[in-house]
């Protein structure tokens, strides 16, 4: 199983923008399928985006088009969340997991990092 | 997108019941469906994928059937351990949906 911890806690401004990292150990990096969800207060799970593996094409959700990129720096195996024009309603829970593949396995996801709290506010 | 609808949105059980949480997918998704478990302040537990199959160490009370479109989670005797907030979710297609999770409360 991966092994996936985040960036600290974010407090960041109205319009500004935040990275979220995830640095991945206990396997091959270049074939993790990373995905990106967040959690507001109080509320449900919301998958965000994702990628199949490192050199894949990322999907996102509709709502997060245009805001969200997520990247992958396989020399310090670590992926990355960019979310920019940040509102109020961005405040959240970050987190990073990973999908599981091959053998019997076509993507539940198995492994969570611990979160990020980014808190919008001015 | 797929949405997922889950009933009931939160449920009051006994230690020792039987509880049943439903799924509905907008569309055909079997048999990429997933069930977590979250307990506050932590990250989602996966409990069970493809519809059925139970992931390592966890407790056999647990269960999931359904397919096409109507899934359902069933824990056979609640434990106390088990009073968390449990969410489908379908890995058929991008994007990745969740449902809106279920409350499961100690009556």
């Amino acid at each position: 199983q991966v092994q996936l911890v985040q960036s600290g806690a974010e407090v960041k401004k109205p319009g500004s923008s935040v990275r979220v990292s995830c640095k991945a150990s206990g396997g091959t990096f270049s074939n993790y399928a990373f995905t990106w969800v967040r959690q507001a207060p109080g509320q449900g799970l919301e998958w965000m985006a994702g990628i199949m593996y490192v050199f894949a094409t990322p999907s996102y959700a509709q709502k997060f088009q245009g805001r969200v990129t997520i990247t992958a720096d396989e020399s310090t195996n670590t992926a990355y969340m960019d979310l920019s024009s940040l509102r109020s309603e961005d405040t959240a829970m970050y987190y990073c997991a990973t999908e599981r593949w091959g053998g019997l396995h076509r993507g539940e996801v198995d492994s969570w990092g611990q979160g990020t709290l980014v808190t919008v506010s001015s | 997108a797929i949405q997922l609808t889950q009933s009931p949105s939160s449920l009051s059980a006994s230690v020792g019941d039987r509880v049943t949480i439903a799924c509905r997918a907008s569309q055909g998704v079997s048999p990429s469906l997933a069930w977590y478990q979250q307990k506050p302040g932590k990250p989602p537990k996966l409990l069970i994928y493809d519809v059925s199959t139970l992931e390592s160490g966890v407790p056999p009370r647990f269960s999931g059937s359904g397919s096409g479109t109507d899934f359902t989670l069933a824990i056979s005797s609640l434990q106390p351990e088990d009073f968390a907030t449990y969410y489908c979710q379908q890995f058929d297609t991008y994007p990745r949906t969740f449902g809106q999770g279920t409350k499961v409360e100690i009556k």
